[in-house]
């Protein structure tokens, strides 16, 4: 089973609202992603959970507040976003390279995603 | 720094002829690259990937691609198109054990028509 499962798969919020993205894997992946993808482009790193603590933030803006209550879950909570941050938002996994015992092993494996939308 | 590069924004085929999507990068040291399919509304699907050893490597539905490390390429190929395999493909790179960063380059439109 290679599932990485995201909810909700749409969602739309107010710049005033408080939402959270939930992403969930049963693999036993201790390595965990948030990208943001615009329409017709590559998708961006956003952050990444190893072991659940926070290991890689590309400088995004706290209004994009990450959390890792264990290792099967990922969330990202959302607060007074902006209309330019409507994207569809993709949660990853992978073993991490500290168990992998060799790289080969480091697949991503992504979920369906999040398509937001900020009025 | 590493980097990938897919030349065409968008590749036409015949269903049944060959598809190649091409893929070049750059980065010090061992590169280990990876392709990946999106769907309409998806997230990204594995195809596969190049880590060492033999530079043809096989991956899912028929897909398979050549790692060149003279012309740092890593072309995405396929011996007979299938309508279904219309998608976005990205092609991606990571450093070899320098971390969980994938870069991914900006991803080619293939096009199968009947």
């Amino acid at each position: 089973d290679t599932e990485v499962t995201q909810t909700p798969k749409h969602l739309v919020m107010g710049m005033t609202n408080k939402k959270s993205l939930k992403c969930e894997q049963h693999m036993g992946h201790r390595a965990m992603y948030w990208y943001k993808q615009k329409a017709k482009k590559p998708p961006e790193l956003m952050f990444v959970y190893s072991y659940e603590k926070l290991s890689i933030n590309e400088s995004v803006p706290s209004r994009f507040s990450p959390e890792c209550p264990n290792s099967s879950l990922l969330n990202l909570h959302l607060h007074a976003l902006q209309p330019e941050d409507s994207a569809l938002y993709l949660c990853a996994s992978s073993q991490d390279l500290q168990t992998s015992g060799g790289l080969a092993k480091n697949i991503q494996y992504f979920g369906a995603g999040t398509r937001l939308s900020v009025l | 720094a590493q980097s990938v590069a897919q030349p065409e924004d968008q590749v036409n085929v015949a269903e049944g002829n060959p598809l190649t999507v091409k893929c070049t990068y750059s980065v010090s040291g061992n590169p280990y690259l990876f392709w990946y399919v999106q769907y309409p509304n998806r997230g990204l699907q594995f195809l596969l990937k190049y880590i060492t050893g033999d530079n043809l490597v096989k991956g899912s539905y028929g897909f398979e691609a050549e790692f060149n490390k003279s012309q740092t390429s890593f072309h995405l190929k396929k011996p007979s198109a299938l309508v279904s395999d219309s998608a976005l493909y990205f092609c991606a790179v990571r450093r070899g054990a320098a971390g969980n960063k994938l870069t991914f380059g900006g991803g080619t439109r293939v096009l199968v028509k009947p």
